[in-house]
């Protein structure tokens, strides 16, 4: 169990700008989760996917924010045209059933200038 | 909806004392609930969880929660606490069929004096 990566650690961009971010899950995992968390608040869901379907997606994933998990494997997350509200912790989960707790990844620290 | 209530933002104990934080959910069925604790710039990691069964469920690093369905809570505690324990505290509700789909508290800060 070499547990959840997330790569890279820190991004700091400009606000208009593209940004992408990978995580990759414990390998036995089928499920893959996508969180963002704000200074002061909780991990709040964004997306998740089983295998390489995407079978949920908050509300709060604007049209500028697309998920994928090609092979349901890794995945990747990306920010189109960033603005300063997209400044963030974007954190990334596996788990391995239904009913299994999430495993957590040290996250992606994203500022918007 | 469900939600998470964590009503203390800070806590402050001293070493060797013990500890009981808060969470108060709400949840239209059965829940999946869990504890989970993050240390500053850090992913978090799960110290216990409840699905059914035993009220009074036991984690890793000494902590014990118990599952009050009356009051809807779901109380973290230890009964002496370390200063490595300093961190924050989430408590998190799963959905019945997703458990990883999960809403989370706010966190509770908790401080250790020597």
């Amino acid at each position: 169990d070499t547990g959840v990566s997330q790569d890279p650690r820190h991004k700091i961009t400009k606000r208009g700008q593209n940004v992408t971010f990978r995580c990759d899950p414990i390998s036995e995992h089928n499920r893959l989760y996508w969180y963002r968390q704000t200074l002061g608040q909780g991990p709040e869901f964004l997306t998740y996917f089983q295998n390489e379907a995407q079978l949920e997606k908050s509300r709060l994933l604007s049209d500028r924010f697309s998920a994928e998990r090609p092979k349901g494997s890794f995945s990747t997350l990306e920010i189109q045209r960033t603005e300063q509200g997209d400044s963030a912790m974007y954190l990334c989960a596996s788990s391995g059933t239904a009913n299994s707790p999430l495993h957590f990844g040290n996250g992606t620290r994203l500022t918007v200038t | 909806a469900q939600s998470v209530t964590q009503p203390d933002i800070h806590i402050t104990v001293s070493e060797g004392a013990s500890l009981e934080l808060r969470c108060n959910y709400s949840y239209g069925a059965t829940p999946y609930l869990f504890w989970y604790v993050q240390s500053p710039g850090q992913g978090l990691q799960l110290l216990l969880k409840y699905f059914s069964g035993d009220t009074l469920v036991q984690g890793i690093k000494g902590f014990e929660a118990e599952f009050k369905r009356s009051q809807s809570s779901f109380n973290l505690r230890k009964p002496s606490v370390h200063w490595s324990d300093a961190a924050e505290y989430f408590c998190a509700v799963g959905e019945w069929t997703n458990a990883g789909k999960s809403t989370f508290g706010d966190g509770t800060t908790l401080t250790v004096k020597p």
